[in-house]
């Protein structure tokens, strides 16, 4: 079976630091982009970042390119966010996505709160 | 700049049909797009790939009362025979070099 599970969520303080995991399976997981999707509560959905298969490729969104950085172990079928200098509106669950173009397999999210 | 128009809300009966519609933003009118269902409480799930021609590539087990159409800039999910569980929100999503665009989600009622 398909599946991609997150993990690492957690209430953090405004200015703190959380790495979040994404763990996949049932697939070549070193074949495919990989991507962060979050979405903010009551809100739509938000893509964050994407790496390519061999980590030759990042891109972010402008509003998290300097504080957030994604990373990949296709040794580990693993995919990173390390999220630095927390704000309460990164409060959010965060998503991790399969796929170049689009999202077709999605986990089920893990959630991050930014508050004092 | 690359932008996904929805409505925030539609509503049909159960057993009925239902169009959602997601505008393109000018110039961009050639773009394929994907949807996703977000049922409540749970992580998305990837419906379709629709391309500016109307054909589409549905995902592992989407069922057949979810079909997908273009005219111009927009792109649209249809749902037939509605049932109880189509009740979610559903987003359409386009990308360029290195970005995802994801429109603001059209939340569907069932009645």
């Amino acid at each position: 079976e398909v599946q991609l599970v997150e993990s690492g969520g957690g209430l953090v303080k405004p200015g703190g630091s959380l790495r979040l995991s994404c763990a996949a399976s049932g697939f070549t997981f070193s074949t495919y982009t990989m991507s962060w999707v979050r979405q903010a509560p009551g809100k739509g959905l938000e893509w964050v970042s994407s790496i390519s298969s061999r980590s030759s490729d990042m891109y972010y969104a402008d509003s998290m390119k300097v504080r957030f950085i994604i990373s990949r172990d296709n040794a580990k079928n693993s995919l990173y966010l390390q999220m630095n200098s927390l704000r309460a509106e990164d409060t959010a669950v965060y998503y991790c996505a399969r796929g170049s173009l689009h999202g077709d397999v999605w986990g089920q999210g893990t959630t991050v709160t930014v508050s004092s | 700049q690359l932008m996904l128009t929805q409505s925030p809300s539609a509503s049909a009966s159960l057993g009925a049909s239902v169009k959602l519609t997601c505008t393109l933003s000018s110039g961009h009118s050639t773009y394929a797009i994907a949807w996703h269902q977000q049922q409540p409480q749970k992580g998305p799930r990837f419906l379709m790939k629709l391309n500016i021609d109307g054909s589409h590539n549905k995902g592992d087990g989407i069922p057949d009362r979810f079909s997908g159409s273009s005219s111009g800039a927009e792109r649209y999910l249809t749902i037939s025979s509605l049932q109880s569980e189509d009740e979610a929100d559903y987003y359409c999503q386009t990308w360029g070099t290195g970005i995802w665009v994801f429109g603001g989600g059209t939340k569907l009622t069932v009645l």
